[in-house]
């Protein structure tokens, strides 16, 4: 089945740094690759997504491009802020159409 | 648009009782998914339900079954409940058109205590 290895948190950085999480993927077909995000007490919310390769999905400073070579999708953002402590999720959607999720990667920053 | 919505927001049910989740999609959406997130988890894949029908099936026992309704809303139940169901149980919807569909939108979920 679909499978997702997110970068291990958690992960603490200061207000205005660079943001990576590395995301790599398995799953059937050609998938599309999304990022979730979750805040504290709350369910998903969508952050971007990719449906081919070499898409750039984009969304609130968040950038992710479609690697299909290396089955990866990962997470960046230039600058940080402390509104983006959150948990971030990374799922492909194969051929079964279902997302498929890993732990999650949590995020604290700190002012 | 109200986006998806899930109800209740919080319940607590005796070991051995039984369940039942309710969830409204997204206006325009006819698909509706249920996933279980453990605490500290991600969400893992319960079901996926359109056309009023069992699409797909994650690794769950038949405790949890499914209804979706020609509305499109959905209900998830659970039957003798085990302290390992507590969790929160989202509901995600989507649209089924063409290239595998729209993206999943999530409500705010469910939370599960079981005691």
């Amino acid at each position: 089945g679909d499978s997702v290895t997110q970068m291990e948190g958690p992960v603490t950085l200061s207000e205005e740094a660079f943001l990576t999480i590395n995301c790599t993927y398995t799953a059937t077909g050609y998938p599309s690759l999304f990022w979730y995000v979750q805040y504290p007490g709350e369910g998903l919310q969508l952050l971007l997504k990719a449906t081919k390769a070499d898409d750039k999905g984009s969304n609130k400073g968040f950038e992710a491009t479609y690697r299909k070579e290396t089955t990866s999708f990962h997470l960046e953002k230039g600058s940080v802020q402390v509104s983006d402590s959150a948990v971030y999720f990374c799922a492909p959607r194969g051929s079964a159409r279902q997302l498929t999720f890993g732990s999650g990667t949590q995020l604290t920053v700190l002012p | 648009d109200a986006g998806v919505t899930q109800s209740p927001t919080h319940l607590i049910k005796t070991r051995g009782q039984q369940v039942t989740l309710r969830c409204s999609p997204k206006s325009g959406h006819d698909t509706v998914s249920w996933y279980q997130q453990a605490l500290g988890q991600g969400p893992q894949f319960i079901f996926q339900y359109y056309e009023e029908e069992e699409r797909q099936r994650g690794n769950f026992p038949d405790r949890f079954s499914g209804h979706q309704f020609p509305n499109y809303s959905s209900e998830l139940n659970v039957n003798a409940l085990l302290l390992g169901d507590s969790a929160l149980y989202l509901c995600a919807s989507s649209f089924s058109g063409a290239m595998g569909g729209t993206e999943a939108f999530f409500g705010q979920g469910t939370r599960l205590t079981v005691v």
